[in-house]
């Protein structure tokens, strides 16, 4: 069974440009969430989506948009980029029900410049 | 609020020792508890999954408990290996919202296992 996939796995970008990350999850799986990894914050939640619905949202500005497909592909979209984030973003797939164990993807690391 | 916090941040240890590593929750209510490992750079590695109604669960040489009344959770490493360094993160769903896949992750402990 394939894990989750992340695209691209590598990002530079520069300050105001806006950019997009593809999550594919686990076959089978409804649910992807997304998390920013920081040195500084750590690991923060972003949002969640379910059968292509945002679900669970965290505490991001609105810059930072996502949806999901009706075969449970995900993408995350962050618009004006800020030197601040600059980060490895990561996917996580779940069934989205039941004991809801999160499978993480290798992330994408991007560096805005 | 839930605050999830991991002692020690970092530890280094000889090959073959065995270790725990301690995570901590302030809000006792929790669905589950979830143990991942992170290898520099890479993304999370899911090790093991402890239900609320559980008191254990093992994984070869990784054993993990869960004391939800204290607050606490231990990973228990046995035998350890060189192949165990990384980090080792604990996250727990926030309460509110809906299916509980809002995890909220500890500080991690940066694991170093030398030959």
């Amino acid at each position: 069974k394939a894990g989750v996939t992340q695209t691209p796995r590598y990002l530079i970008k520069t300050r105001g440009q806006q950019v997009t990350l593809s999550c594919s999850p686990i076959s089978g799986h409804r649910s992807v969430s997304w998390y920013q990894q920081t040195p500084g914050q750590g690991l923060q939640f972003l949002f969640e989506y379910f059968s292509e619905t945002q679900r669970n949202k965290g505490n991001f500005p609105g810059r930072f948009s996502g949806r999901q497909f009706s075969n449970s592909r995900s993408e995350m979209n962050v618009s004006t980029l800020e030197l601040g984030d600059s980060a490895l973003y990561l996917c996580a797939s779940s069934a989205g029900t039941g004991d809801n164990e999160q499978f993480f993807g290798p992330g994408t690391r991007l560096t805005v410049l | 609020k839930q605050e999830v916090t991991q002692i020690p941040a970092a530890l280094s240890v000889p090959e073959g020792e065995n270790l725990v590593l301690n995570c901590s929750f302030t809000d006792s209510a929790i669905y589950n508890l979830q143990w991942f490992r992170q290898d520099p750079g890479k993304g999370l590695t899911s090790l093991l999954l402890i239900q609320s109604s559980q008191r254990e669960q093992t994984s070869g040489r990784l054993n993990a408990s869960l004391d939800k009344s204290s607050g606490r959770s231990t990973l228990y490493i046995a035998a350890s290996q060189p192949g165990d360094s990384a980090t080792y993160l604990c996250a727990v769903p926030l309460p509110g919202g809906t299916g509980f896949q809002k995890l909220v992750f500890g500080t991690g402990t940066r694991l170093l296992v030398s030959p």
